[in-house]
């Protein structure tokens, strides 16, 4: 299995502030990684795929980037609606896949 | 709109099985996409459990492979999920969801159903 570590696991952040979350596989996943926001009671949602592509829909504060076996998530000015709990997930083979154990961005 | 609903026993006893089911509606499963299964235990990140790719390949989590059956009814627009001798680590929400094995969103899950919590009761 590859495993994805994500850090880190909870994060204390402002309105305003740039917020970066780090993934990192155990082995290379070349751009196979996803990031998805999952709100209190919600399915999880995607907002960028092949490590740095947006998700139509999604605001351009959130960016990603990382080859190989690290990434980041990266919101550029954090917003109300963006307190939520963010995911990634490698999809190196489709037939085995994995999440990372996730990062809740909480109100500072 | 795709949409995905989760139906099944929101409790189960120890060393039995759970079963659920995923009804599509708004695209016909029998089309291009995988369908698969996500669980989130209370408090926890997401476990892939399994995906049904093509109507008839399953791929599975390997810790969970040996206890996991995964088919689709295409009269229906269904796909289903059997996890066998459940114990209370099987204690998730249950979501299921549509995999993008191609096109520009390849290796996402697009659209899911709005999970549904399974108990393991001892």
């Amino acid at each position: 299995d590859i495993q994805m570590t994500q850090s880190p696991s909870t994060l204390s952040a402002s309105v305003g502030d740039r917020v970066t979350i780090t993934c990192r596989a155990s082995q290379s996943i070349n751009k196979w990684l996803a990031w998805y926001q999952q709100k209190p009671g919600k399915a999880p949602k995607v907002l960028i795929y092949k490590a740095s592509n947006l998700e139509s829909g999604v605001p351009s504060r959130f960016s990603g980037s990382g080859s190989g076996t690290d990434f980041t998530l990266t919101i550029s000015s954090l917003q109300p609606d963006d307190f939520a709990t963010y995911h990634c997930q490698q999809y190196n083979s489709y037939s085995l896949l994995t999440f990372g154990g996730g990062t809740k961005v909480e109100i500072k | 709109q795709v949409q995905l609903q989760e139906s099944g026993p929101g409790l189960v006893r120890a060393s039995e099985t759970l079963s659920l089911t995923c009804t599509v509606f708004g695209y016909s499963i029998s089309s291009d996409y995988c369908w698969g299964w996500i669980r989130q235990p209370p408090g926890k990140g997401l476990e892939w459990i399994g995906s049904i790719c093509h109507g008839a390949t399953v791929y599975c989590h390997p810790p969970l492979k040996s206890r996991t059956t995964m088919s689709v009814d295409m009269s229906k627009n269904q796909f289903s999920l059997n996890l066998d001798s459940v114990t209370a680590a099987d204690t998730a929400v249950y979501y299921c969801a549509r995999f993008c094995n191609g096109g520009n969103s390849y290796g996402t899950w697009d659209y899911w159903g709005q999970g549904t919590l399974v108990t393991v009761s001892s």
